[in-house]
C-alpha cells in the first residue's frame, strides 16, 4: 500500500491568515482525499483531489476557503485559508485503493489558530 | 445526519480477553466496510475490510462481522493486548469500495493489563 508523507505535523496560526499542508505519496494514485477531524469528532471528508481536474467539495466546504492543488499523481497540497479559531483541527490527506490494502492515511496536521 | 454510527465512544477490556466494537449504518447504498485503528498523533490505519457479498472477514486476531439486514457491523479482537489500545473507527462506502469513505465517531479502546 501507499506511503503518506505529511508535513507540517503541526503548526499555531494566527486568525487571518492562511496555511498551507503538504502531502506526498510514493507511488502514483488517482484519488487523493482530504479531511478534517474536529476535536472529539469523526473524520469528515473536505474534498476529493483528481490529477489535471478541479477538486470536487463536499457540502459545506467550499474552494475559496480550502483551495486544492493536484499537479500530479504523487503530491496534493491543502490550503486552509484566512482562518479563524473555528477551524482549529486536524487535517488529513489519503490516497489509494480501498480494496484489501484499504485508504492509506498521512499521520496529519494539527492545526491551532489563535 | 450520521449515517455511520459508533454508539460507544469507549470500551475497556482485559488483556487476553475478546474485544467487541461495533458499527451501525443507515445507508443502504454502502457495500464496503472498513475499520482503522488510530494512535494520537499518527493517521489512521488500515484494519480489515469487509464487502456486502460476505458476512464474515477474518485476518489473524481481527475479525468483521456483516449484518447486512441489520444493517450492523462489529470488529472482534481476540485475544487483546495492550497494544490495541487506540482509538477505532469503522468507515462505509458504495460502489463496493470505489466511492468516498464516511467514517463513524469512533470508540476510544482500552486494554488492560
Amino acid at each position: 500500500s501507499a506511503v503518506i508523507s505529511q508535513k507540517p505535523s503541526r503548526d499555531i496560526c494566527q486568525r487571518g491568515t492562511s496555511l498551507t499542508i503538504q502531502c506526498q505519496v510514493d507511488s502514483q494514485v488517482t484519488m487523493m482525499f482530504w479531511y478534517r477531524q474536529q476535536p472529539g469528532q469523526s473524520l469528515t471528508l473536505i474534498a476529493t483531489a483528481n490529477q489535471g481536474s478541479e477538486a470536487t467539495y463536499e457540502s459545506g466546504f467550499v474552494i475559496d476557503k480550502f483551495p486544492i492543488s493536484r499537479p500530479n499523481l504523487t503530491f496534493s497540497t491543502l490550503t486552509v485559508s484566512n482562518m479563524s479559531p473555528e477551524d482549529s483541527s486536524i487535517y488529513l490527506c489519503s490516497a489509494g485503493g480501498p480494496k484489501e490494502s484499504g485508504y492509506t492515511f498521512g499521520s496529519g496536521t494539527r492545526l491551532t489558530v489563535v | 445526519d450520521q449515517q455511520v454510527k459508533q454508539n460507544s465512544p469507549s470500551l475497556s477490556v482485559q488483556e487476553g480477553r475478546i474485544s467487541i466494537l461495533n458499527c451501525d449504518y443507515t445507508n443502504s447504498m454502502f457495500d464496503y466496510f472498513l475499520w482503522y485503528k488510530k494512535y494520537p498523533a499518527e493517521g489512521p490505519t488500515f484494519l480489515i475490510s469487509i464487502s456486502s457479498i460476505k458476512d464474515k472477514n477474518e485476518d489473524g486476531r481481527f475479525t468483521v462481522f456483516l449484518n447486512k439486514s441489520a444493517k450492523h457491523l462489529s470488529l472482534h479482537i481476540v485475544p487483546s493486548q495492550p497494544g490495541d489500545s487506540a482509538v477505532y473507527f469503522c468507515a462505509a462506502s458504495a460502489n463496493f469500495g470505489n466511492e468516498k469513505l464516511t467514517f463513524g465517531t469512533g470508540t476510544r479502546l482500552t486494554i488492560i493489563p
